[in-house]
């Protein structure tokens, strides 16, 4: 079955710095992938998302670019403000009505 | 994008006692909803898929016996934890799918003691 690594496990950036986070999947039917961000205690959010007939997608300060021939997908967020600090999860699925499958997280910690 | 909510939110039980989450979707119908845990500072895992009208299907390793999932309509989902031990506390999310999309219930945090 799909399996998904993201990395790193933690990051910190000053307030304004950009983010990256990688994840790679193993699945190569996998043609969507999201990408949620979580709060303390609280549902996961999706923030955006991209499937497999696009290579990159941006949403103001957020984007996600996708390769395919190498199974990785990124997530970029540009000028990081304190607000944006929360742990990400990227994910994969085959789409419709099949599960995702999630990487392991990313802490981000943003400083002000 | 669409409302899934779930309920309850918090619950607190004692070792041995069974617990009842319930996932609705609000706006659309959910021919399939996923039941995730979530323990402390860890991923999401998926335990099970819940198919309207069938028998869910459960990931390696979860019990099928001791977390009844029930899929009787297109906009309710029930996972039963049946005889709760302390191991099995931890953050239960459904996420219902319709159109292409998953939404993600609130989530509901069981504590067993």
């Amino acid at each position: 079955g799909e399996n998904v690594e993201q990395h790193p496990s933690t990051l910190s950036v000053q307030e304004g710095d950009s983010a990256v986070i990688k994840c790679t999947y193993s699945d190569s039917a996998s043609n969507y992938f999201p990408w949620y961000k979580q709060e303390l205690g609280k549902r996961p959010q999706l923030i955006i998302d991209i499937r497999s007939n696009v290579g990159e997608k941006k949403d103001q300060r957020i984007a996600v670019t996708l390769n395919k021939t190498a199974k990785h997908f990124s997530l970029h967020i540009t000028e990081t403000q304190p607000e944006d600090s929360a742990v990400y999860f990227c994910a994969a699925s085959i789409g419709g009505n099949t599960p995702l499958v999630f990487g392991k997280g990313t802490r981000l910690s943003v400083i002000a | 994008g669409a409302v899934v909510s779930q309920h309850p939110s918090r619950v607190i039980c004692k070792s041995g006692t069974s617990v009842k989450i319930e996932c609705r979707s609000l706006d659309f119908q959910a021919t399939t909803m996923f039941w995730y845990r979530q323990f402390p500072k860890q991923s999401l895992m998926l335990m099970a898929t819940s198919n309207e009208g069938s028998k869910a299907t459960y990931e390696q390793g979860v019990e099928k016996d001791k977390f009844l999932i029930n899929h009787a309509s297109l906009t309710l989902s029930t996972l039963t934890v049946t005889s709760a031990h302390p191991e099995d506390s931890s953050f239960y999310i459904c996420s219902a799918s319709g159109g292409g999309w998953q939404y993600f219930g609130p989530g509901t945090r069981l504590t067993v003691l």
